[in-house]
């Protein structure tokens, strides 16, 4: 089955600075890979995702970059603020719509920003 | 309702016991799904729903784990003979099967602690 590698597993930022998490995938066959956000008990939430058939896509502060050939995708945030402080999740998954939407997690990066 | 809802958000039982944990998903969502997330590590896949119908039961761990949907609506994660290492949050999500990402949407999650 699929397996999500990321790091790294903590992050400290400056305020302002930029904030970037890897991850690596193993089936080439998937196509979906969102990013969720979890602060600390509560439930991940989606913050961006990118389909196989782009190769960036950005949101505000945050893009998302994808390299098919090497399989692996990066999360990117700049000007990094406090409320950014939060655990991060990678994830893969090869369906969609009526397939569903099996996510394949990897093991999340705890981001602390420093005021 | 207006997010997915998960009863109840903490439970405590004896090494033993029979649990059982309940997940309201999204109105409307047909796609149902169940993760486990141990401290410190990213959700692991347990079983999904396509409405009343598991259409992958590949996570679960082994046969003391059975959940059910039986109205394709609300779900119920039962886990039989609980043991120590069964301890951390239950987690329900659910997605559109008419959207094209078929984001999922978390729940708070279940916190159970097997003593």
């Amino acid at each position: 089955g699929e397996n999500v590698e990321q790091h790294p597993s903590t992050l400290s930022v400056q305020e302002g600075d930029s904030a970037v998490i890897k991850c690596t995938y193993s089936d080439s066959a998937s196509n979906y890979f969102p990013w969720y956000k979890q602060e600390l008990g509560k439930r991940p939430q989606l913050i961006i995702d990118i389909r196989s058939n782009v190769g960036e896509k950005k949101d505000q502060r945050i893009a998302v970059t994808l390299n098919k050939t090497a399989k692996h995708f990066s999360l990117h945030i700049t000007e990094t603020q406090p409320e950014d402080s939060a655990v991060y999740f990678c994830a893969a998954s090869k369906g969609g719509g009526a397939a569903g939407n099996k996510l394949t997690f990897g093991g999340g990066t705890r981001v602390l920003v420093k005021p | 309702g207006a997010g997915v809802s998960q009863t109840p958000s903490n439970k405590v039982t004896e090494k033993g016991k029979y649990v059982e944990l309940r997940c309201d998903p999204i109105s409307g969502h047909t796609a149902l799904y169940w993760y486990r997330q141990s401290l410190g590590q990213g959700p692991e896949f347990l079983i999904y729903f396509q409405g009343t119908g598991a259409a992958d039961d590949s996570g679960l761990p082994n046969d003391r784990f059975f959940a059910v949907r039986p109205e394709g609506s609300v779900s119920t994660l039962k886990i039989q003979r609980t043991e120590r290492g069964d301890s951390a949050v239950y987690l329900c999500a659910s997605s559109s099967s008419s959207e094209r990402t078929g984001e999922l949407f978390f729940g708070e999650g279940s916190r159970l602690t097997v003593l």
